[in-house]
């Protein structure tokens, strides 16, 4: 089955830009969502199909995905932007939808 | 708006089953799949499969063949998620999720249910 790796955790100081990596085989080749998801609550769609963003997210979320990463960048982090976030794709040889592990942000 | 609202928490014996509904407002029901996804204590989040409450056809993941089933009542605009034979492994939150699809085919959950707690203990 296929496999998204993320790293376990990032930190980084407010109003600095922050990096998630989602790694895949060929990933580039897949349409690639990120949710984010605060202790106790519901994940939060916040960029889907690699760059879009729903209403409502601010444009200091972002996404790219080539090659094999896909990124989530947010620049300018906010203390409220503490949260887990995934990736997920769907995997066609499989027919499955695949998250994967998670990222906790630290805002320090 | 867009609300989708889920059964309360539910304690099980192993060995039992489980029956979540995810009632849904504000938008055309048989319009967009439902997936269902959990979460275990600490852990991440787990695609456990799809209804399409249009045709109520479903597609499960693997790891759930044969002991979930997804149904839905579109009379009163609600999904289900039933899973039997539980073990302690079952206990999660068990998320709903809509899922609108682009043109292009790309799917997504933008709106999601609060979760459901199954807890799993003898």
């Amino acid at each position: 089955s296929y496999v998204l790796t993320q790293p376990p955790s990032v930190s980084v100081a407010p109003g600095q830009r922050a990096r998630i990596t989602c790694g895949g085989n060929n990933i580039g080749s897949k349409s690639v969502h990120w949710y984010h998801q605060k202790t106790g609550q519901a994940p939060v769609l916040v960029v889907y199909d690699d760059s879009d963003r729903p209403s409502g997210i601010p444009e200091r979320f972002s996404g790219s995905n080539s090659g094999n990463t896909a990124t989530l960048t947010i620049n300018r982090v906010e203390v409220g932007d503490e949260a887990d976030y995934y990736c997920q794709v769907w995997d066609a040889s499989s027919d499955d939808w695949v998250f994967g592990g998670g990222t906790k942000l630290t805002v320090l | 708006q867009v609300r989708l609202v889920q059964s309360g928490a539910e304690v099980k014996k192993p060995g039992a089953s489980v029956k979540i509904s995810c009632e849904t407002f504000g938008y055309t029901f048989t319009g967009f799949f439902i997936h269902w996804v959990r979460q275990a204590p600490g852990r991440g989040l787990e695609w456990m499969g799809e209804i399409n409450p249009n045709s109520g056809d479903t597609k499960y993941a693997q790891k759930f063949q044969g002991r979930v089933t997804m149904t839905r009542d579109t009379s009163i605009t609600t999904a289900y998620m039933e899973l039997i034979s539980l073990t302690s492994g079952d206990t999660a939150v068990y998320y709903c999720a809509r899922v609108p699809c682009k043109t292009n085919g790309v799917c997504y959950s933008d709106y999601w249910g609060p979760g459901t707690l199954v807890t799993v203990s003898s």
